[in-house]
């Protein structure tokens, strides 16, 4: 298993369009987590699945945004009627959960980075 | 609500020599652990190191360690030896031991930079 991937990597689009990427988890892993990282900062934190459950989401997440894990394998982020504000960098990690006492080890996919005109 | 906080927009250090990332963070929670991630240009994240909050002994990983002060809420990490290899960004990161809560609340990072 490489780890997490995403694609596409880069992604450029004009305002008000749609966009979607997909995360690939590491196999087995069964959560998976969306963040958003702006230029300069750390990561904030979008959603969350625990297989295809979406557990949690972030007031980040607005309505035009929307995330899947069908499966509890892959998940896809879309982006409805994009804003210039929604450019950044997408990333994706993935965990695999153990027991409740030990911390799980979020594993980073390289990102997407979405550029809107 | 938990915030994270890297005072060092920038650090730099002489190849071979030590440096020492600072971290603040503040929580009302007693259990939670802390976590420092490497993000190198147009590089993924990865996990350098990881403290529980529970532990007294501070966690080392090789060449990085980190200084656990709990009742100063501070979470500082030690790079010896430093390698070209460490120029990245370093992010210090928080999250709730509280189960269904499993989102990493970051810092806005240090920028590393090695001098040869």
């Amino acid at each position: 298993d490489t780890g997490v991937s995403q694609d596409p990597r880069h992604k450029i689009t004009k305002r008000g369009q749609n966009v979607t990427f997909r995360c690939d988890p590491i196999s087995e892993h069964n959560r998976l987590y969306w963040y958003r990282q702006t230029l300069g900062q750390g990561p904030e934190f979008l959603t969350y699945f625990q297989n295809e459950a979406q557990l949690e989401k972030s007031r980040l997440l607005s309505d035009r945004f929307s995330a899947e894990r069908p499966k509890g394998s892959f998940s896809t982020l879309e982006i409805q009627r994009t804003e210039q504000g929604d450019s950044a960098m997408y990333l994706c990690a993935s965990s695999l959960a153990v027991a409740t006492s030990v911390p799980d080890t979020q594993y980073f996919g390289p990102g997407t980075r979405l550029t809107v005109l | 609500a938990q915030t994270v906080t890297q005072s060092q927009p920038e650090m730099s250090v002489q190849e071979a020599e030590t440096v020492t990332l600072s971290c603040t963070y503040d929580t009302s929670e007693s259990d939670y652990y802390l976590f420092w991630y490497k993000q190198p240009p147009s590089r993924q994240m990865i996990l350098v190191i990881r403290q529980e909050a529970y532990k007294q002994q501070n966690a080392t990983e090789n060449r990085f360690s980190v200084n656990f002060q709990k009742a100063a809420k501070s979470f500082s990490l030690k790079i010896s030896d430093s390698q070209l290899g460490d120029a990245a960004m370093y992010f210090c990161a928080y999250r709730s031991a509280m189960d269904s809560n499993y989102q990493l609340i970051w810092g806005a990072g240090t920028k590393l930079i090695i001098k040869p």
